[in-house]
C-alpha cells in the first residue's frame, strides 16, 4: 500500500491565485480529514469526511477555503483566492473508521508570496 | 474534548527506555488516549490508543492511570530514530464529535547517542 498520497509536495504561488491541493486516502478507508500546520498554530484540523460526506467543517478559516471528496479515493482542498497567511504544512489523513488511527500523508508545503 | 498536558520537552539515551507523560485530568469516561508522533517534516504517524487497560504494541506501550487522568507512552528501547514531537490526545468515539483529533503542542523527545 503507497499509504496516503499527497500532491503536490510543495507549491509556491502568487497572492490572488488559487491554489488546489490533492489527496489520496488509503483504498478502503472511509474517512478522511484535511488539516493545516504552521508554527504559530500548531496542527489545526480544517474539515473531515465520512464516506465522502462532509461532517465537519468548523475548522474552515474562510470562506475563500473550500473542501470536496467526489468520490472514496480522492479529495480536494481548494484557497481562492490565496494570502500569504495561508503559507503552511497541509495534511491530509485517512482512517479506516472508529477505533482506528489515521494515516497521514507527507503534507503539501504551501508558500504564498 | 478534554485536553491534555505534555511537557514541552524531553531527553533520553539511546537504547533506554523513554518515558513521556501526559495528564489529562478532564478525561470522559467515552474518550480514548491516543499517541501520536512527528518526525521533522513528515505527517504525524499513529502509534497507540486506548481506554482504560494498558496497551502494548511493536512500537510502544501505553501506561493508563486507573482514574484515567494522566497515561505514560513508553518506548521500551530508544533509538536515534525516535527523536521526534509526541503528541498525546483525548478523542470521543461517538457522538457528534466522532472522527476529530486535536493536536496540542506535544512533547519534542530528543535521543542522544
Amino acid at each position: 500500500d503507497a499509504g496516503v498520497i499527497q500532491s503536490p509536495r510543495h507549491e509556491v504561488t502568487e497572492m490572488g491565485q488559487e491554489v488546489t491541493l490533492r489527496c489520496k486516502p488509503i483504498s478502503g478507508h472511509n474517512s478522511l480529514f484535511w488539516y493545516r500546520q504552521t508554527m504559530m498554530r500548531g496542527l489545526e484540523l480544517l474539515i473531515y469526511f465520512n464516506n465522502n460526506v462532509p461532517i465537519d467543517d468548523s475548522g474552515m478559516p474562510e470562506d475563500r477555503f473550500s473542501a470536496k471528496m467526489p468520490n472514496a479515493s480522492f479529495s480536494t482542498l481548494k484557497i481562492q483566492p490565496s494570502e500569504p497567511r495561508d503559507s503552511a504544512v497541509y495534511f491530509c489523513a485517512s482512517s479506516f473508521g472508529i477505533g482506528y488511527g489515521y494515516t497521514f500523508g507527507s503534507g503539501t508545503r504551501l508558500t504564498v508570496v | 474534548d478534554a485536553k491534555t498536558t505534555q511537557p514541552p520537552s524531553m531527553d533520553c539515551a539511546e537504547g533506554r527506555a523513554a518515558n513521556l507523560p501526559c495528564n489529562h485530568s478532564t478525561i470522559s469516561g467515552n474518550e480514548y488516549v491516543y499517541w501520536y508522533r512527528q518526525i521533522h517534516s513528515q505527517g504525524p504517524q499513529y502509534i497507540i490508543h486506548g481506554l482504560k487497560n494498558n496497551e502494548t504494541n511493536e512500537m510502544a506501550s501505553l501506561i493508563i492511570t486507573e482514574d484515567r487522568k494522566s497515561s505514560t507512552l513508553i518506548l521500551p528501547h530508544a533509538t536515534l530514530r525516535d527523536t521526534a514531537v509526541y503528541y498525546c490526545i483525548v478523542r470521543v468515539e461517538r457522538g457528534s464529535t466522532l472522527g476529530r483529533l486535536y493536536f496540542g503542542r506535544g512533547t519534542q523527545l530528543t535521543v542522544w547517542p
